[in-house]
Formats: C-alpha cells, sequence, structure tokens
C-alpha cells in the first residue's frame, strides 16, 4: 500500500525556517518524481517544487527560489522541504506527492501538514 | 505565472450533468495534453480523477469525464450524487520554470 506521512509543520516566526518531511511506503522516492503542494487558508492549490528521479534536477515556483530547497534520503525513503527566511504569505498546509512523468499528474498524496507563519 | 481559469461555482441536480472549464494558453493548456484535475472534500488532500486531458486513474467511476478544445480544458460529471459536492481543481504542464499550473479551484453544489 502506497503512503505519504508529512511532518514538520508548526508555528513559525516570520524569517524562520523549518524543514518538512514525507515519509514514503510502498514505493521507491528516487525512481519517480517528488513535489510539493501547497494551500493558503481557504484558498487554491499552488505547485510549490518537484524534484526529478535520477539526477534529481529541481525546480521552484518563483515565490519561493531562493528561499525552500527540495531534496530526498534515498536510505530514508524520505522526501524534504526545507523553508527559510519564511513569509505570513508561505502560510498553508504543504502536501507532498507522488508526480508521474509521463503527464505530470499527482497520483498519491500526503495528508498535508499546516505551517502558519506569523509573529 | 498566473493560474489556470476556472468558475468559481457550478451547480447541478442529482441526476444531472455538469461541465467545469479550465482556461489556459498556448504554454500549457494549448499545446500540451498535460492536463489532469483533482477532487478535494473539505479537509482532506486532493484526489487525482482525470489525467492526460481524459484518462481516469484506476477506481475512478466512469461518471468523470474529460476533455480538451484549443486551450480550454474541461471536466463532466454526470449522474450528479450529494457525494460530488465539493472542490475541483484542474492542472497542466507548462512551459514556464513552474512546470506544473493549478487552476484556481470550482466548487460544485449539488442542489
Amino acid at each position: 500500500e502506497v503512503q505519504l506521512v508529512e511532518s514538520g509543520g508548526g508555528l513559525v516566526q516570520p524569517g524562520g525556517s523549518l524543514r518538512l518531511s514525507c515519509a514514503v511506503s510502498g514505493f521507491t522516492v528516487s525512481n519517480y518524481y517528488m513535489g510539493w503542494v501547497r494551500q493558503a487558508p481557504g484558498k487554491g492549490l499552488e505547485w510549490v517544487s518537484v524534484v526529478y528521479s535520477g539526477g534529481g534536477d529541481t525546480y521552484y515556483v518563483d515565490s519561493v527560489k531562493g528561499r525552500f530547497t527540495i531534496s530526498r534520503d534515498n536510505s530514508k525513503n524520505t522526501l524534504y522541504l526545507q523553508m527559510n527566511s519564511l513569509r505570513p504569505e508561505d502560510t498553508a498546509v504543504y502536501y507532498c506527492a507522488r508526480v508521474r512523468a509521463n503527464y505530470y499528474q499527482l497520483d498519491y498524496w500526503g495528508q498535508g501538514t499546516l505551517v502558519t507563519v506569523s509573529s | 505565472q498566473s493560474a489556470l481559469t476556472q468558475p468559481a461555482s457550478v451547480s447541478g441536480s442529482p441526476g444531472q450533468s455538469i461541465t467545469i472549464s479550465c482556461t489556459g494558453t498556448s504554454s500549457d493548456i494549448g499545446n500540451y495534453n498535460h492536463v489532469s484535475w483533482y477532487q478535494q472534500h473539505p479537509g482532506k488532500a486532493p484526489k487525482l480523477i482525470i489525467y492526460a486531458v481524459s484518462n481516469r486513474p484506476s477506481g475512478i467511476s466512469n461518471r468523470f469525464s474529460g476533455s480538451k478544445s484549443g486551450n480550454t480544458a474541461s471536466l463532466t460529471i454526470s449522474g450528479l450524487q450529494a457525494d460530488d459536492e465539493t472542490d475541483y481543481y484542474c492542472s497542466s504542464y507548462t512551459t514556464t520554470n513552474t512546470l506544473v499550473i493549478f487552476g484556481g479551484g470550482t466548487k460544485l453544489t449539488v442542489l
């Protein structure tokens, strides 16, 4: 059975940092594209970042470039999102998801973890 | 880059059919068949219901169907049921460096 379980969310002050984790079971993260999607309270979905399989090329939405870093630990089968210089507008539920390379569909999602950036 | 354009809300009666549109540009929907649709119930993670414009993942009801014409993709739900009342999002591959773009979401009300 495929499972993605996020952790690491919480309350952080503006300018602070958090690292989100996404523990995966049922498939090997290094064999797939893996991504992060966020959803601000009461708002729609926003693509944040993706890491490719193999060589691990990464892509980011412009609003997080230079502040967020996506990575994976193959030995732990876990995806990460390191978030630095956090802003109030980063407040959202963050979902990790498996991304299929053929049509960029997100076929498995975690349950989400809430990040609140506030003083 | 701006989100794909979806109507904020649509409605229909039980048993009827509704269609939700998703309009993009030639940088995304217009030149690629990488269109997906997601259903999201309140407090839950999104669920993939359509990919590659018109393909259904295993286990998704054939009441859900997708199509595309030009820069606009569409999701049709036939035989509306009460449980269909929730939010729906489209997405597409895009040639911008973001790679994937979502629509703003559509709230479906079953009257």
